[in-house]
Parts: C-alpha cells; sequence; structure tokens
C-alpha cells in the first residue's frame, strides 16, 4: 500500500519559474514530513522538513505548503535555478515507528 | 563533521553468493536506518537500529540482515543474492534534527 502519493512524475520548468510538486498522505499517524533532493550518484539530500503545527515553511528559495485537513503537503521552489535540475522525493514519518515512508519521487529539469 | 560513510560503493556478485554492506554514522547519531532503492520500487525502508537493537523492520524476507555495533556502525547482510536484490542500497543515520543520508552502495546481481 503506497502511503505517500507524490506528483508529477516529472517536470521541467525554465530558469526563474516556480516548480511545484505535491504530495498526499493517508496515515494520519505522520508527524513529520522532509523533502529530499538527489543527485544522480549521490543519496538523498535534506532540503527542508515540516511538522503539522505550522501550515507553511520558507528556507530561502525553498517553501513547504501543508494542508492537514486535505493530508496533502507540495514543495515550491522559486527562482528555480539549472543546478536545482534533481529528483525531489517527499517522505513522511511518525506513531510508534522510526521510518520515512517515501514518495515516488519528481525529475525536475530545470532549463537554462 | 564528518558525514555518513558507506562502503563499498559499488558491488558485483553473482546470484546465490552473499554480501555485507557497511555503514559508518555521524558521530554521535545512534539510530541507523537502511532503505534499498531501485527504479521500479523507489525508496523502500529495510530496517532501524538504535543502540545495537534492532528496532523496526521493513517488508524484506529474512535473506535481509542486518546489526549494529557498540560504536554505532552498522552493516546489513544479504544472503542467496537474487536478480531482483540489484538496487543502490543507502544508510541513514538521524538525530532529533533529522536524518542524513550517506552516497549508497550500489549492489548488481548477475
Amino acid at each position: 500500500q503506497q502511503q505517500v502519493k507524490q506528483s508529477p512524475q516529472s517536470l521541467i520548468v525554465q530558469k526563474g519559474g516556480i516548480s511545484i510538486i505535491n504530495c498526499a498522505y493517508e496515515n494520519t499517524a505522520f508527524d513529520y514530513f522532509p523533502w529530499y533532493q538527489q543527485f544522480p550518484g549521490k543519496g538523498p539530500a535534506l532540503l527542508i522538513a515540516i511538522r503539522p503545527d505550522v501550515s507553511e515553511k520558507k528556507e530561502g528559495r525553498f517553501t513547504i505548503s501543508f494542508n492537514k485537513s486535505a493530508k496533502q503537503f507540495s514543495l515550491h521552489i522559486m527562482d528555480s535555478q539549472p543546478g536545482d535540475s534533481a529528483t525531489y522525493f517527499c517522505a513522511a514519518e511518525g506513531g510508534s515507528a522510526r521510518q520515512l515512508t517515501f514518495g515516488s519521487g519528481t525529475q525536475l529539469t530545470v532549463l537554462p | 563533521k564528518a558525514g555518513v560513510t558507506q562502503t563499498p560503493r559499488y558491488l558485483i556478485k553473482t546470484r546465490g553468493q552473499q554480501v555485507t554492506l557497511s555503514c559508518s554514522p555521524i558521530s554521535g547519531h545512534r539510530s541507523v536506518s537502511w532503505y534499498q532503492q531501485t527504479p521500479g520500487q523507489g525508496l523502500q525502508f529495510l530496517f532501524e537500529y538504535f543502540s545495537e537493537t534492532q528496532r523496526n523492520k521493513g517488508n524484506f524476507p529474512g535473506r535481509f540482515s542486518g546489526r549494529q555495533f557498540s560504536n554505532s556502525r552498522s552493516e546489513m547482510n544479504v544472503s542467496t543474492l537474487e536478480l531482483g536484490d540489484s538496487a543502490l542500497y543507502l544508510c541513514a543515520s538521524s538525530s532529533e534534527y533529522g536524518y542524513t543520508f550517506g552516497s549508497g552502495t550500489r549492489l548488481t546481481v548477475v
């Protein structure tokens, strides 16, 4: 059972544009929602994370929007740059189990 | 501060063999988790260790096992390798601030 659904699978954005990636979860016990960025040959690197007590968190060009009632959260990348081209994963964790449940990933390409 | 170190980076094994992968967590991190990453299944949780005890296990067959040593270093072992075990195996160490992943071990089973 896929507990975190991520869309779109791929995304192409022009330099300077806004990239938006969406995730939806099912398990209401989740209470930690991180986003990871992965480059080829590297492990996922934490970009930004949010907990359900806030609806938005911003760090530099990266913003997480969180909608607890809809069980959805999204990543917004402002002023997208070619260096942002990578695969992005949303994830969720919560309850008694200390494990991340990942979305299927979004391959972002930012055109120069 | 050194990151998470995984060795080896690449491995080629034959079907039926066994393999051991190693992970050294960030100094001070007592929790180590393992994940399998494949194009078809994405990132899937294998198991998590804390203070030498397995606290949580994912939905993988018993051929996949692991352990953690007193210095928090961890190993995972896969026995009787199958072609479908070809994947990137990622280790993550964690604290209250989140998870840090290593660069992974790329295992190819032929």
